[in-house]
């Protein structure tokens, strides 16, 4: 069964600085994996979507990258602003019949 | 706007009620789900249709029932609501045979049972 991991569960860090998140899953054989942010009390905003062939996706000041054979993906931020303070959500799709499967979430602040 | 439309936004019903939430998505999308989301803020899978058909159903009360009259829509219906079913819910949508698209989710149900 698989199972999403995300750490840290929390991290403060002050503007400008460079962080990465860290999400690891159990098994290997994905079909596909997302980041997404959260702000509190509203949706999910689709960050990344990283394909099973692919290794990294970049948009803007963010880059996701995949080690399938780990059962790793990183979230890189850079030049952290404070309107980056979200939580941030790690999940995995097995294959194309099956849910997304989410990690708990690094709760991320951002001061000014 | 393309997008996964949720209905009500907030639902403040008393214990022993039934409520319905609708979901809409005009994505084109053929795949629509819904999750759970507890207070720990954790998402969990209920539902999912794939083309009006049923192809996922967790470990979900009987009380919980998804109709999809077609693959644009999802609705939720809850019969004898419980202080437990109150949560954020959350309808998602995507196309099943693509690794290139991800899920669009809905901005969410609040649920509040009192």
């Amino acid at each position: 069964k698989q199972e999403v991991t995300q750490i840290p569960a929390a991290l403060s860090v002050p503007e400008g600085e460079n962080l990465v998140l860290n999400c690891s899953f159990t098994d290997s054989a994905i079909y596909n994996l997302q980041w997404f942010r959260q702000d509190p009390g509203k949706g999910l905003t689709s960050l990344l979507l990283i394909q099973s062939s692919q290794r990294e996706q970049t948009s803007g000041r963010l880059n996701a990258s995949l080690d399938k054979s780990s059962g790793r993906s990183t979230l890189y931020i850079a030049a952290s602003q404070p309107g980056d303070s979200a939580t941030y959500l790690c999940a995995v799709r097995n294959q194309a019949g099956t849910a997304l499967i989410f990690g708990k979430g690094t709760t991320l602040s951002v001061s000014s | 706007d393309t997008a996964v439309s949720q209905t009500p936004k907030y639902l403040v019903t008393q214990m022993g009620n039934d409520k319905s939430i609708k979901c809409e998505q005009n994505l084109g999308h053929d795949t629509m789900y819904w999750y759970k989301q507890d207070s720990k803020k954790f998402l969990k899978i209920m539902f999912s249709y794939n083309n009006k058909e049923l192809i996922i159903n967790e470990t979900v009360p009987n009380r919980f029932s998804p109709k999809s009259p077609d693959k644009a829509h999802l609705n939720l219906h809850i019969n004898s609501l419980e202080l437990g079913d109150s949560a954020v819910y959350f309808c998602a949508s995507t196309y099943l045979g693509s690794d290139g698209v991800g899920y669009t989710f809905g901005s969410g149900t609040r649920l509040t049972v009192v």
